[in-house]
């Protein structure tokens, strides 16, 4: 039991360059989300998914796109890397059991964006 | 707005030593408050739960309190180890319609234990 994955785990991208950040879970979860970790600041939700098929906007979902065509699996993409986008991602996914739902994270995906 | 405020921003303790630290909260409809410990390069690890009627919550030598009433909760480490060395981050839980609950997330405290 893997938990949550994701991959890779460090990159690196020059501005305008597209990427590809891809989350799994093995919980048969749900719920999976996308955060954005910066110095300073509270992880913050750029998309998250209650199901598959399914994608919804969090605060912060601007030059991002997801799709979650398994459940398993939640894709982040980036089609024109920014400075601005710089950060540590991480992925996450959830039980239903409210109200005390779990939200287990992976161990996260660095990029440079130069 | 929601909003997760912790102190101290950083601390520095000496192993074995207890600590305690805080995380106010402007959130509302409540659902639940928990903490998190992320240890540096790693996801977040949830480190205890309390919904609205608890108070008080214990897991191994961390024990985190809720005041419901003023919004506050404390998260005290008993007996400081070298491992214990992290960020520690309150997270408070809006019940929400849809998609589930609206997390809102404190900045972290970043604590550390010396020899």
């Amino acid at each position: 039991n893997a938990g949550v994955t994701q991959t890779p785990k460090f990159r690196v991208l020059k501005t305008g360059q597209s990427m590809t950040l891809l989350c799994a879970q093995d919980m048969n979860h749900e719920y999976m989300y996308w955060y954005r970790q910066d110095p300073g600041m509270g992880l913050r939700l750029i998309h998250y998914s209650v199901g598959e098929g399914t994608t919804a906007k969090g605060e912060v979902p601007d030059g991002y796109n997801v799709s979650r065509l398994k459940k398993q699996n939640f894709l982040l993409g980036l089609e024109s890397a920014a400075p601005s986008q710089t950060s540590v991602y991480f992925c996450a996914s959830r039980t239903a059991d409210r109200p005390k739902e779990t939200q287990y994270f992976g161990p996260g995906t660095r990029l440079l964006v130069l | 707005k929601n909003q997760v405020e912790q102190s101290p921003q950083s601390l520095i303790i000496l192993e074995g030593k207890n600590c305690t630290l805080q995380c106010n909260y402007t959130v509302s409809p409540f659902s639940n408050l928990r903490w998190y410990k992320q240890d540096t390069g790693r996801g977040p690890v949830s480190l205890t739960i309390m919904t609205f009627s608890e108070n008080t919550k214990s897991n191994g030598r961390y024990t985190a309190t809720l005041d419901a009433d003023t919004k506050q909760s404390s998260l005290h480490i008993t007996a400081s180890q070298l491992s214990d060395s992290a960020s520690y981050i309150c997270v408070v839980s809006a019940i929400g319609a849809g998609g589930g609950n609206k997390l809102t997330f404190g900045t972290g405290t970043q604590l550390k234990v010396e020899l």
